[in-house]
C-alpha cells in the first residue's frame, strides 16, 4: 500500500465550479505536508505548505486542510479557471529529510 | 529575480552513455535538490546539495551523482544510462533547505534509446 494516496485520479469540472482533491497518508508524524500544482511539461509550483500542527492554509483560490486524526488532507479550489487545469501533487516532507510523494490528481477545467 | 534554470531542456542519449544536466538556482538560494519524474513512478527525490556538500540522498543507484559549485549552481550526472532512466529531471532551489518552499525549474527531459 502506498504511503500517500490521492483521489480522484482524474477530475473534469466546468469553469467557475469548485472542487476538492483528497490526499490520504499513512506516515506520521511528518515535518510538513505540501500541495504542488504542475502544468504539463513544466516544473511543480508550490501552492501550500502546512506543518503537522496546522489545520488549514490558503493561497488565493486554493485552500488546503489537514486532519491529523484521520490522516487526510484536502485541496479545495474555488471558482475554477481554465488555468487550473494541471496535476496536483500531495507531498509529505518527513523528519529525517525524506519525501513521500503522492501520484497526483489530474484536473481538467472545461469552458 | 530570475527563476531556476535548467539546461539542456531536452536530451536524447543511447544506452551505456553518460549525461550531465545543469541547474542554476535562484540568486541567493544555497540549497539545490534534484528529482526524477516518470509516468510510472511519479516524482522521486534524488539528492540535495547545500554549500557544495551533498546533504541528503534518495534511494537511487550510484550511477546517479551530483555536485554543487561555489556559486550554488549544480550538476547531475548519470553514467551507464539505462532505458529506465528516461524521465523528466527536475531541479529545485530554496534559501537554506528542503524544509521550506522549493522553487522548481522547468526540467530536463531525457530520452534514452
Amino acid at each position: 500500500k502506498n504511503q500517500v494516496e490521492q483521489s480522484p485520479q482524474s477530475l473534469i469540472i466546468l469553469e467557475g465550479k469548485n472542487c476538492t482533491l483528497q490526499c490520504n497518508y499513512t506516515v506520521s508524524p511528518f515535518s510538513n505536508l505540501r500541495w504542488y500544482k504542475q502544468d504539463t511539461g513544466r516544473g511543480p509550483v508550490s501552492l501550500t505548505i502546512m506543518t503537522f500542527s496546522e489545520n488549514t492554509k490558503s493561497n488565493g483560490r486554493y485552500t488546503a486542510t489537514l486532519d491529523a486524526d484521520t490522516k487526510q488532507s484536502s485541496l479545495h479550489i474555488t471558482a475554477s479557471q481554465l488555468s487550473d487545469s494541471a496535476s496536483y501533487i500531495c507531498v509529505l516532507f518527513l523528519y529525517g529529510q525524506n519525501f513521500v510523494f503522492g501520484p497526483g490528481t489530474r484536473l481538467s477545467v472545461l469552458p | 529575480k530570475a527563476g531556476v534554470t535548467q539546461t539542456p531542456r531536452y536530451l536524447i542519449k543511447t544506452r551505456g552513455q553518460q549525461v550531465t544536466l545543469s541547474c542554476s538556482p535562484i540568486s541567493g538560494h544555497r540549497s539545490v535538490s534534484w528529482y526524477q519524474q516518470t509516468p510510472g513512478q511519479g516524482l522521486q527525490f534524488l539528492f540535495e546539495y547545500f554549500s557544495e556538500t551533498q546533504r541528503n540522498k534518495g534511494n537511487f543507484p550510484g550511477r546517479f551523482s551530483g555536485r554543487q559549485f561555489s556559486n550554488s549552481r549544480s550538476e547531475m550526472n548519470v553514467s551507464t544510462l539505462e532505458l529506465g532512466d528516461s524521465a523528466l529531471y527536475l531541479c529545485a532551489s530554496s534559501l537554506i533547505g528542503q524544509q521550506e518552499t522549493q522553487y522548481f525549474g522547468p526540467g530536463t527531459r531525457l530520452l534514452v534509446l
